[in-house]
């Protein structure tokens, strides 16, 4: 059973550049979660979707970054005209539910952004 | 709101001495504590947690106890190994809004032969 996949691993964006990340959740996992480590910080959470849905979204940037979980294909994070404070590890989380004893978020591997 | 403060790093110790890894806590309501490590190269995995008072979650010779007069998860173990060099974050999850992990800063632990 594959883990959550996250692609690229690294990616590098010059300032204004459009970046776009990817998470494919675990086999049967229909939340997805992110999360971004900026340097010297903890995780943060960013946003919560099911399929199709946004749930929470009260961690992310009001504005250029967006995100969405079609029926088909993975979720994706997407920060247009990227910053250098934008620079951090961006890590996706999959659950089979949100809540419960049986909610345990299983985490990627992560995708470093690095803007110039 | 919730914040997680552990131990600065990185932590360096020998093949079996002894680990301690300090967390504390501030929340609102009845906080689940977790501890999470990412081995290098990987992402987090679960390694242990406690859902409420006085529980102690336990995983691969890990330890920790939920302290809720002191809002304290410390983690331990007795007998470190070269295999358990890692990043150990302390996380919680409290409320309405359970699904929302609140992370410390991460302590990189570097054990050797």
């Amino acid at each position: 059973n594959a883990g959550v996949m996250q692609n690229p691993r690294h990616l590098v964006r010059r300032r204004g550049q459009e970046a776009r990340l990817r998470c494919s959740p675990m086999k049967g996992h229909s939340h997805v979660y992110w999360y971004r480590q900026l340097p010297e910080e903890g995780l943060k959470f960013m946003v919560y979707l099911q399929k199709e849905n946004i749930i929470d979204e009260s961690g992310m940037p009001k504005e250029r970054f967006s995100a969405e979980f079609p029926k088909e294909g993975p979720s994706i994070l997407r920060i247009q005209q990227v910053v250098r404070g934008d620079s951090a590890a961006y890590f996706c989380a999959s659950s089979p539910y949100s809540s419960g004893k049986n909610n345990e978020q299983f985490f990627g591997p992560g995708t470093r952004l690095t803007v110039l | 709101g919730n914040s997680v403060t552990q131990m600065e790093g990185p932590v360096t110790l020998s093949e079996e001495a002894f680990l301690t890894i300090n967390c504390t806590y501030t929340a609102t309501g009845y906080p689940s504590l977790f501890w999470y490590v990412q081995y290098p190269g990987e992402g987090l995995q679960l390694l242990l947690k406690a859902t409420k008072a006085d529980d102690k979650g336990s995983n691969k010779g890990f330890e920790a106890t939920y302290r809720k007069e002191t809002t304290s998860f410390h983690l331990e173990k007795g007998s470190v190994q070269v295999s358990d060099s890692a990043v150990y974050f302390c996380a919680l999850s409290s409320g309405g809004s359970n699904y929302k992990l609140t992370f410390g800063k991460g302590t990189l632990l570097t054990v050797n032969p």
